[in-house]
């Protein structure tokens, strides 16, 4: 079946400082992959999105690579800022007619002054 | 602004007692879906439904209960058969139409007293 796995965390870095979240993915087929970000005490918005291989998402200075061959999508950002704090959902919608969306456990991202 | 309201943003519950939450949305969205998040276990799907008047259990549908009626409006309602209602909800609409994800309201935290 379908599923997503993330980088367990918490993550704590230092403002200023390179941030990877690994996600990886099984699918059949050819699904969208999706990064949301929760704030605290608010529900998920869209960060970023890919819909097909080789595709790159990028939003707010976030970025992720739909790669297939390792079926990977992997946010970065090459500068987090304190107000990246905040846990990170990778997401696979594989299309049909429901649009569910299937989400890893995501992972918690404290960033220090 | 077209968007997803759910209220209240936190209910207390009495053991035995049901609760309802709410979700409207005003993006003329067809879908809408109810997920349960707790802490390091991402979102699960309770209840999704394509169409008014129709409605289809997700992974944890136990305790719980939906209705569609208006395409605007899909309320939860958390029986006293659920046994650990306490968690945050999540309710989002998705554009069957269109290639864009689901879209988050800022989601009810439920707790028990």
């Amino acid at each position: 079946g379908n599923s997503v796995t993330q980088m367990e965390g918490p993550v704590t870095l230092s403002e200023e400082a390179f941030l990877t979240i690994n996600c990886t993915y099984t699918a059949t087929g050819y699904p969208s992959l999706f990064w949301y970000v929760q704030y605290p005490g608010e529900g998920l918005q869209l960060l970023l999105k890919a819909t097909k291989a080789d595709d790159k998402g990028s939003n707010k200075g976030f970025e992720a690579t739909y790669r297939k061959e390792t079926t990977s999508f992997h946010l970065e950002k090459g500068s987090v800022q304190v107000s990246d704090s905040a846990v990170y959902f990778c997401a696979l919608n594989y299309g049909g007619s429901q649009g569910n969306l299937i989400f890893g456990k995501g992972t918690k991202l404290s960033v220090k002054p | 602004d077209g968007g997803i309201t759910q209220s209240p943003k936190y209910l207390f519950r009495k053991e035995g007692q049901n609760v309802t939450l709410s979700c409207e949305q005003n993006l003329n969205h067809d879908a809408m879906y109810w997920y349960r998040q707790d802490p390091g276990q991402g979102l699960r799907l309770i209840y999704y439904s394509q169409i008014v008047n129709d409605f289809q259990k997700g992974d944890i549908a136990e305790g719980y209960s939906v209705s569609r009626e208006k395409k605007e409006s899909f309320p939860l309602t958390v029986t006293s058969a659920q046994k650990n209602p306490t968690a945050f909800y999540l309710c989002a609409s998705w554009d069957r139409g269109s290639n864009q994800p689901q879209h988050f309201g800022d989601g009810t935290r439920l707790s028990i007293l």
